[in-house]
């Protein structure tokens, strides 16, 4: 079965500069979801897209921005690093309207230094 | 506030001696409890939703149950493959479309 893909799975940048990560939800899902999750930390929600609206806004940083495109697929920007990114970077997606279960991507590591 | 908490942290244990993980959780309004699995890495995979009290599921030697303040993910005879950290997470009715509030998570380890 068709899974979440993510890109790139690796990303090393330096300081103050941007970062640009992809997603590509399970076909048919309408729902995505980005995570960070720091070194031996649990996820932490970022924020969440509907049907190509923004639906729900977490911890997110100011410097941080997203967006999902009529194909559903969404890209999460991110601009002025800060060695504190660093960390894995997850995308999920679900069916809106369904069961809540969210399927998460591989990830991306994102390495700022 | 929303919280889920998870306990324990570690646990080790010998292939073939069945334990259980708790996710105790407290939520202004429960539409879902989820139990994860996570190798290091990699993303988390998606293992069991819970809606209601008294509800079960089952798959292969894994086996979660919900309360309304806890839920279990009962191992039985793990074998080495079964090491990853569980996470548990639920979904309040406070978001919109959902998100995700993890625990921490349970690190297991299980020896040949």
């Amino acid at each position: 079965a068709a899974g979440v893909i993510q890109s790139p799975r690796h990303l090393i940048k330096e300081k103050r500069e941007t970062a640009t990560l992809k997603c590509y939800p399970i076909p048919r899902h309408d729902t995505v979801y980005w995570y960070q999750q720091g070194p031996g930390q649990d996820p932490q929600f970022l924020i969440s897209f509907y049907e190509k609206m923004q639906s729900d806004k977490g911890s997110i940083p100011d410097r941080f921005s997203a967006q999902q495109f009529s194909d559903y697929h969404s890209e999460l920007n991110m601009s002025s690093l800060e060695l504190g990114d660093s960390a894995l970077y997850f995308c999920a997606s679900s069916l809106a309207g369904g069961s809540y279960e969210q399927y998460f991507g591989p990830g991306t590591r994102l390495t700022v230094t | 506030e929303d919280q889920v908490t998870q306990s324990p942290e570690a646990l080790r244990l010998q292939e073939g001696e069945s334990s259980s993980l708790n996710c105790s959780y407290t939520v202004s309004g429960l539409r879902g409890l989820f139990w994860y699995r996570q190798d290091p890495g990699k993303g988390p995979e998606f293992l069991f939703t819970l809606y209601s009290a008294g509800e079960e599921k089952e798959k292969e030697r894994l086996k979660a149950t919900l309360t309304k303040k806890e839920s279990f993910l009962h191992i039985t005879a793990p074998k080495p493959e079964d090491s990853a950290t569980y996470l548990c997470a639920v979904v309040n009715y406070g978001g919109s479309q959902g998100n995700l509030i993890f625990g921490k998570g349970t690190k297991l380890s299980v020896k040949p």
